[in-house]
């Protein structure tokens, strides 16, 4: 059982250029979320989706797009990378039930 | 604005000593989670609570709904405990909001 999955871990982009964070999870959640994390700041919802075709947005999703065409992958998406863009970014999924949360490894993300 | 604020920041302490972090929230919330970070690693789960109170191995954690309070306790600290804490709390819907974290070492 993977659990979470995101890739790539490290990440180096120019300015401008698109990239795309991925995400996986085989727990069949019907809830996933994307967050960055800054230093001195907590953790901040950027998109986030009940289920394969919603997606809906959350405190900081300026710059950024998410798709959600089947249950287990949930892609963020980098249009045009800026430096205020370099974070560590978490996806996390939700178990409807007990409602505990499970989260990827992080991507570190930086932009020049 | 902070709607989650964790005290203390930074914490060291000896291998042994009961260890206690607290977490406050300024808004109405379904549930409080609380996380353990390690060093360059990922998220993982330790609790969610809604009332009351659980225990997992050495840690504990308690929260109070009325005074919009929750603690976590750690009991007989080893090395391994240090990590950064996060306390989180879910609202209405589906949006989450995290603290900043502590900062835990324990010292052998």
């Amino acid at each position: 059982n993977a659990g979470v999955t995101q890739t790539p871990k490290f990440q180096v982009l120019k300015t401008g250029q698109s990239m795309t964070l991925q995400c996986a999870q085989d727990m069949n959640h019907e809830y996933m979320s994307w967050y960055r994390q800054d230093p001195g700041m907590g953790l901040r919802l950027i998109h986030y989706s009940v289920g394969a075709g919603i997606t809906d947005q959350g405190e900081v999703p300026n710059g950024y797009n998410v798709s959600r065409s089947t249950t287990e992958d949930f892609p963020l998406r980098l249009l045009s990378a800026a430096p205020s863009q370099t974070s560590v970014y978490f996806c996390a999924s939700r178990e409807v039930g007990t409602g505990e949360l499970f989260f990827g490894e992080g991507s570190r993300l930086t932009v020049l | 604005k902070n709607e989650v604020e964790q005290s203390p920041q930074n914490l060291t302490a000896q291998e042994g000593e009961f260890i206690t972090i607290n977490c406050s929230y300024s808004v109405g919330i379904s549930a409080l989670h609380w996380l353990q970070q390690h060093p360059g690693g990922g998220i993982v789960s330790l609790f969610m609570l809604s009332s009351g109170k659980k225990k997992h191995g050495r840690l504990i954690a308690t929260i109070n709904i009325q005074e919009k309070h929750s603690s976590l306790h750690i009991t007989a600290s080893h090395p391994r405990d240090s990590a950064v804490y996060i306390c989180a709390v879910r609202v209405t819907g589906n949006q989450f909001y995290f603290g900043t974290g502590t900062s835990l070492t324990v010292i052998p």
